[in-house]
Order: structure tokens, then C-alpha cells, then sequence
């Protein structure tokens, strides 16, 4: 099966500016999550999808970080405006049966911001 | 915060078992222990998962205490691809909560 698909994997943008990102999971995973790596820290959780809705979006940092996963199946997770704290590496991973298994990540999206 | 206390950094031959700790003494009786690792700047990787039991699969073999205070990962022969930070994670069972929480890892070397 297909893993979990980061676009892009790399972006390099202006403060100020808008960046989208997106995250396809593994086809029937209901489980979709955001995660992040700013330098030099820890992976921190962002926020839980189950299909469409908003498990729990306790990590997201501020308002300028919005997650829509819109049909339940791919997510988008758009920064406006970015600033450059926001610099780092975001993740996405998804899971079918949290308790089963382990969840599958992605190779991530590399964010720059200049 | 991590509930897990893991070595910063572990040495392990080539071809030999790689043993890594991890301290979970405040682990409660509905916690899985789960184990990751990244290799690079790659996304992390599953290796494996346990509530009380040990485990294994085709990647390694977790054992748990009896207490459950504390588990090892075995990797049972260990090749230069096995380096990496290795993370060892605690998390609920069941219901909907299901975030993990990464500290800093274990950065394991392989070596030839």
C-alpha cells in the first residue's frame, strides 16, 4: 500500500507570506495527524483529525496555523502569515486503529521561512 | 512532557544485539509503550508496541518489566542502517486521545 505523502518537501517562502501544505494518508486511515520539528527542539504534536473533524487541536500554536481535512481524506495545513518561528519540519502520519498499530508518518514537509 | 527517560546516546557494533533503555516509572496500568525511531531527517518510523507483555516482530523484540517501570528495545543484530534516534513513548489505551509525546530519544550509532 501507498504510505503516507507529504507536498511539498521542501518550501522556502517570505515572512508574511502564505504556505500550504499537504498531507494524503494511507487510504482508510479515519486517523490523521499533524506534528512538527522547529530546530533544535522536540517533535510536538499539532493537532487530530478522525475522518473530518477535530479530535483534538490542542498543539497548534496560534491562529495563523489552520488544518481543514476536508471529506475525511487528505489534510491541508495552511500557515498565514508565517513567521519565521514557524521554520521547521512538519509531519503528518495516520492511523487506522490506534491500539493496533502504530501510526505511519511521512517523510515531511521542510519549511523555510526568510 | 515525556513520561520516559532514555541514554542520550548509545554505541552498539555492527552485527551485535542493540539493547536500548527506557524509564516509564510513573507508566499507569492503561498505558501502551510504544517505540519509534528516525532515521536523518526522515519521518519517524514504528518498530513496535506493548502493554504488558513482551513483544516482537520482524524489526525487534520489547520487553517489559513485570512493574512495567521500565522496558528495553533489542535490536538482535544491529546493522549500519539501524542508526538513529530512537524514541520510546508512552500512551493511553483506547478512546480517542491518541497524540504521542517524543522526548529527546535515544541517538544510537552503529558502527562498523
Amino acid at each position: 500500500e501507498a504510505g503516507v505523502t507529504q507536498f511539498p518537501s521542501h518550501s522556502v517562502i517570505e515572512k508574511g507570506q502564505t504556505v500550504t501544505l499537504r498531507c494524503d494518508p494511507i487510504s482508510g486511515h479515519d486517523n490523521l495527524y499533524w506534528y512538527r520539528r522547529v530546530m533544535g527542539k522536540e517533535i510536538k504534536f499539532l493537532l487530530h483529525f478522525v475522518k473530518e473533524s477535530k479530535q483534538d487541536e490542542s498543539g497548534m500554536p496560534n491562529n495563523r496555523f489552520l488544518a481543514e481535512r476536508t471529506g475525511g481524506t487528505y489534510s491541508t495545513l495552511k500557515v498565514q502569515p508565517a513567521e519565521l518561528e514557524d521554520s521547521g519540519v512538519y509531519f503528518c502520519a495516520s492511523s487506522q486503529d490506534l491500539d493496533m498499530y502504530g501510526y505511519t508518518f511521512g517523510s515531511g514537509t521542510r519549511l523555510t521561512v526568510v | 512532557d515525556a513520561k520516559t527517560t532514555q541514554p542520550t546516546s548509545m554505541d552498539c557494533a555492527e552485527g551485535r544485539a542493540a539493547n536500548l533503555p527506557c524509564n516509564h516509572s510513573t507508566i499507569s496500568g492503561n498505558e501502551y509503550v510504544y517505540w519509534y525511531r528516525q532515521i536523518h531527517s526522515q519521518g519517524p518510523q514504528y518498530i513496535i508496541h506493548g502493554l504488558k507483555n513482551n513483544e516482537t516482530n520482524e524489526m525487534a523484540s520489547l520487553i517489559i518489566t513485570e512493574d512495567r517501570k521500565s522496558s528495553t528495545l533489542i535490536l538482535p543484530h544491529a546493522t549500519l542502517r539501524d542508526t538513529a534516534v530512537y524514541y520510546c513513548i508512552v500512551r493511553v489505551r483506547g478512546g480517542s486521545q491518541g497524540n504521542l509525546i517524543f522526548g529527546k530519544g535515544t541517538k544510537l550509532s552503529v558502527k562498523p
